[in-house]
């Protein structure tokens, strides 16, 4: 199985900050990676998929970068309702898997 | 809009089976899949496995083969997911979520997702 590392696994900053979080997939997923955020208590929201692609109606801060092994999710002039947990999520084969998640702070 | 809503809460005993069902609408049912996802108490999310919904064809997690059936009703646009041998360490929230694929790759993705429902393995 592909194993995915998230770092931080938590963050706190401000409103305003720009803040990134990082995903390394044990084996190369070429750019089929998702990125995913959960609030407490609520599914989970995609907000990019295969690496770079911001989804439909996701915030334009939001960016996602990387290919091979390593991944980030960087979110430019945070808002207070970007608060939550996010994982990042590989496509490239099954079974799909997860990071362990980055719980972020405002 | 694209909904998927689960069913209710459920509390079972060691041993029991489960079935958790997930409905689809605002969208053509058999033209995505269905996957599903459970998420344990505080912890993070863990793939189950996906199904086709025009066929059946399933693929399930290794951790979960032989435990675990997932199918679909194209009649009412609704999936199932049916986990039996119940344990304690089964207590999580599961999530269905639309599966989609992109046409021209090997890329995918899950969005939307079900609202998630309980189930509590308990003696």
């Amino acid at each position: 199985d592909i194993q995915m590392t998230q770092s931080p696994s938590s963050l706190s900053a401000s409103v305003g900050d720009r803040v990134t979080i990082t995903c390394r997939a044990s084996q190369s997923i070429s750019r089929y990676l998702n990125w995913y955020q959960q609030k407490p208590g609520r599914a989970p929201k995609l907000v990019i998929y295969t690496s770079s692609k911001l989804q439909t109606g996701a915030p334009s801060r939001f960016r996602g970068s990387g290919s091979g092994t390593d991944f980030t999710l960087s979110i430019n002039n945070l808002q207070p309702e970007d608060f939550g947990h996010y994982y990042c999520q590989q496509s490239y084969s099954p079974p799909y898997t997860f990071g362990q998640g980055t719980n972020l702070e405002i | 809009q694209v909904q998927l809503v689960q069913s209710g809460a459920e509390v079972k005993k060691p041993g029991a089976s489960v079935k958790v069902s997930c409905k689809a609408s605002g969208y053509s049912f058999t033209s995505y899949g269905i996957s599903w996802v459970r998420q344990a108490p505080g912890q993070g999310l863990e793939w189950m496995g996906w199904t086709t919904t025009y066929n059946d064809n399933t693929n399930y997690a290794q951790k979960f083969q032989g435990r675990v059936t997932m199918t679909t009703d194209i009649s009412t646009s609704t999936a199932y997911m049916d986990l039996r041998s119940l344990r304690s360490d089964d207590t999580a929230v599961y999530f269905c979520a639309r599966f989609r694929r992109d046409v021209e790759t090997i890329a995918s993705w899950f969005d939307p997702w079900g609202q998630g429902t309980l189930v509590t393995v308990s003696s």
